[in-house]
């Protein structure tokens, strides 16, 4: 199994400034997915970003991007130019190659506060 | 496009009593998931399927049962329903391919209370 940390419970942003959230995890596999997960007050999970294990490039997807360090086993996700909407909880997740399928271990998540 | 369904949205039970939450994809995907979601937690995985016909357990499968119906739908249930399954369930499918780490694509969830 993997070890997802987010160690962050919360973090505040004023709306327009950068934020980055932290996501470590441990896995003794060599090829993994890297996944970012939105989650609002209403409850449904949106998935935002992924990255390849082996992608050298740093994902990007609109506002996000994924700072992917291999060595350190990091994977935070930058969100520019905050907006309100932004205001939610924030999931990383490690997808497991060593069975069958791509099953997914999350951390506990971060609860991102965007301000006016 | 509907993506992931789950009926019900709430649902209350009492200790003891079944249920059968019912999950389904429109999106053609060969795997799907069952995960648990607990307050200060993130998701756990259930049981998964990864294609039809085919069922395996996850991180905490006690207490659940599973059926892969057909491609499109996969059902969880709880037989004899206890406070400790007090949680919200999120169902997800995926396109499975070789490198084993697709996107998984979640229902909007079911919020379960069982007294």
């Amino acid at each position: 199994a993997q070890k997802i940390t987010q160690t962050q419970p919360g973090m505040f942003v004023q709306e327009k400034e950068a934020v980055t959230l932290d996501c470590t995890y441990d896995t003794s596999d060599q090829s993994y997915g890297l996944f970012w997960y939105k989650q609002p007050s209403s409850g449904e999970m949106i998935f935002l970003i992924y990255q390849g294990s082996y992608d050298e490039q740093n994902a990007t997807e609109g506002r996000y991007s994924l700072n992917f360090q291999k060595a350190r086993k990091s994977a935070n996700l930058v969100i520019s130019a905050s907006q309100l909407g932004d205001s939610a909880m924030y999931f990383c997740a490690v997808g497991d190659r060593g069975s069958t399928l791509g099953r997914l271990y999350f951390g506990r998540g971060t609860q991102l506060t965007v301000w006016p | 496009n509907a993506g992931v369904t789950q009926t019900p949205k709430f649902q209350v039970l009492k200790t003891g009593q079944s249920m059968t939450l019912q999950c389904a994809q429109d999106m053609n995907h060969n795997s799907m998931y069952w995960y648990r979601q607990d307050p200060g937690m993130g998701l756990r995985l259930i049981y998964y399927s990864a294609s039809e016909g085919t069922t395996d357990k996850g991180e905490v499968p006690n207490g659940y049962n599973v059926s892969r119906l057909n491609k499109r739908e996969f059902s969880l249930r709880l037989e004899s329903a206890a406070p400790s399954q007090t949680s919200v369930y999120f169902c997800a499918s995926s396109e499975y391919r070789s490198e084993g780490t697709d996107t998984q694509y979640f229902g909007p969830g079911t919020r379960l209370t069982v007294l």
